[in-house]
């Protein structure tokens, strides 16, 4: 079946440093991709998304590429603050079977003042 | 606009016990789902909905059952509680317009349910 799993369970940096969290998926016909953020007690919030037409797309602070060839994806937050302190989750789905999204298991990320 | 609500916030059942967690939203959204959510885990689906009065199933239906009979509310129904129930549950909703379906969900606050 399909799987969304991302590469490490914790990641901590220093403030003001860039954070990268990895994810790979296992379905070669996903093509569409979204990052959500999950702070603590609260639901998942959306960050960003990209199709399967595009190997890199930028929002505010953040960036997500994308590697088809080996089925990867990444979420970049440049100069990471306290308040990136969160689970953050990539999911994935084909866009013929609409409604379903395939989550990951999710990275923590830890800020360190 | 509220968004995404879930009621109740946390609740605590009794192994055998039934109860209705509901959700509702206010964007006006076509489809509606509810997800679990297990320690180490990411959201798993449970069922969703395409628009009132139609329902299907997600990846771990079992034990569950839903209704859609207004648009802006979707409820899970737990009939008969079991331990491995215990899980935080999270409702979303995602809108199409014109056409067009728009991918990115819309997450209420959760529900925390256990069962003993």
């Amino acid at each position: 079946g399909e799987s969304v799993g991302l590469h490490l369970p914790t990641l901590s940096v220093q403030e003001g440093d860039n954070s990268i969290i990895n994810c790979a998926y296992s379905n070669s016909a996903s093509d569409y991709f979204i990052w959500y953020k999950q702070e603590s007690g609260k639901g998942p919030q959306f960050i960003i998304d990209i199709r399967s037409n595009m190997d890199k797309r930028q929002g505010q602070r953040v960036t997500v590429l994308l590697n088809k060839t080996v089925k990867h994806l990444s979420l970049q937050i440049a100069a990471t603050q306290p308040g990136d302190s969160a689970v953050y989750f990539c999911a994935a789905l084909r866009q013929d079977s609409s409604y379903k999204l395939i989550f990951g298991s999710g990275t923590r990320l830890l800020v360190r003042p | 606009n509220a968004g995404v609500t879930q009621t109740p916030k946390f609740r605590v059942l009794k192994t055998g016990q039934s109860m209705t967690l509901l959700c509702a939203q206010d964007m006006n959204h076509e489809y509606m789902y509810w997800y679990r959510q297990d320690p180490g885990m990411g959201l798993r689906l449970i069922h969703y909905s395409v628009g009132e009065g139609t329902t299907a199933k997600g990846e771990v239906p079992d034990g569950y059952n839903v209704s859609r009979l207004k648009k802006q509310n979707f409820l899970l129904g737990l009939e008969s509680a079991a331990p491995s129930q215990t899980s935080v549950y999270f409702c979303a909703s995602s809108y199409k317009l014109a056409g067009e379906y728009s991918y990115e969900q819309y997450f209420g606050p959760g529900t925390r349910l256990t069962v003993t």
